[in-house]
């Protein structure tokens, strides 16, 4: 069964312009979830979605977007893109008892 | 608000030894906390996942539990091993919304040969 896929894996952005990452869940998992991983801040949670709907959002302002696809793809959007977002960006897909499988990461280099 | 605390930040141990992973938790109304480990620069490998209604999971050299009431969870390494160096983390799922994880800061764990 393949993993959690993420793309891109790394990506470098000038302030101001906005990027799109992408997360394929695990075969049969309806739930993805996005998070940000900061050295100062750790791990916080982005948003949750299922079955296309949002289902859960972080706190973290309205430049931070996601949407789900029928076949559970996740893409999550950031705009005008801030220094301070440079981070590793984290989907985890969800099985029905909760358990969080994580893929690798995109890491977000914003200069 | 849910907040995580791991103690300590940072182990070093001699290869073979046990040792032992502290994670509490503020709110006890949680419906799973799950454990995971991260190697630098890469995503998080679930290890284990204790359900709100368990006291404890076993992996192999791996053992974790869960006090509900006191919010406290540990992890216990059993013979550590060179390859276990990376850092561990904790999360919990809260009960209104379980796919939200709370994570804690991590441990970081070195095991010297």
């Amino acid at each position: 069964k393949a993993g959690v896929t993420q793309t891109p894996r790394y990506l470098i952005k000038t302030r101001g312009q906005q990027v799109t990452l992408s997360c394929s869940p695990i075969s049969g998992h309806r739930s993805v979830s996005w998070y940000q991983q900061t050295p100062g801040q750790g791990l916080q949670f982005l948003f949750e979605y299922f079955s296309e709907t949002q289902r859960n959002k972080g706190n973290f302002p309205g430049r931070f977007s996601g949407r789900q696809f029928s076949n559970s793809r996740s893409e999550m959007n950031v705009s005008t893109l801030e220094l301070g977002d440079s981070a590793l960006y984290l989907c985890a897909s969800n099985n029905l008892n909760t358990e969080a499988f994580f893929g690798q990461g995109t890491r977000l280099t914003v200069v | 608000k849910q907040e995580v605390t791991q103690i300590p930040a940072a182990l070093s141990v001699p290869e073979g030894e046990n040792l032992v992973l502290n994670c509490s938790f503020t709110d006890s109304a949680i419906y799973n906390l799950q454990w995971f480990r991260q190697d630098p620069g890469k995503g998080l490998t679930s290890l284990l996942l204790i359900q709100s209604s368990q006291r404890e999971q076993t992996s192999g050299r791996l053992n974790a539990s869960l006090d509900k009431s006191s919010g406290r969870s540990t992890l216990y390494i059993a013979a550590s091993q060179p390859g276990d160096s990376a850092t561990y983390l904790c999360a919990v799922g809260g009960k209104q919304s379980n796919y939200k994880l709370t994570f804690g800061k991590g441990t970081l764990l070195t095991v010297n040969p």
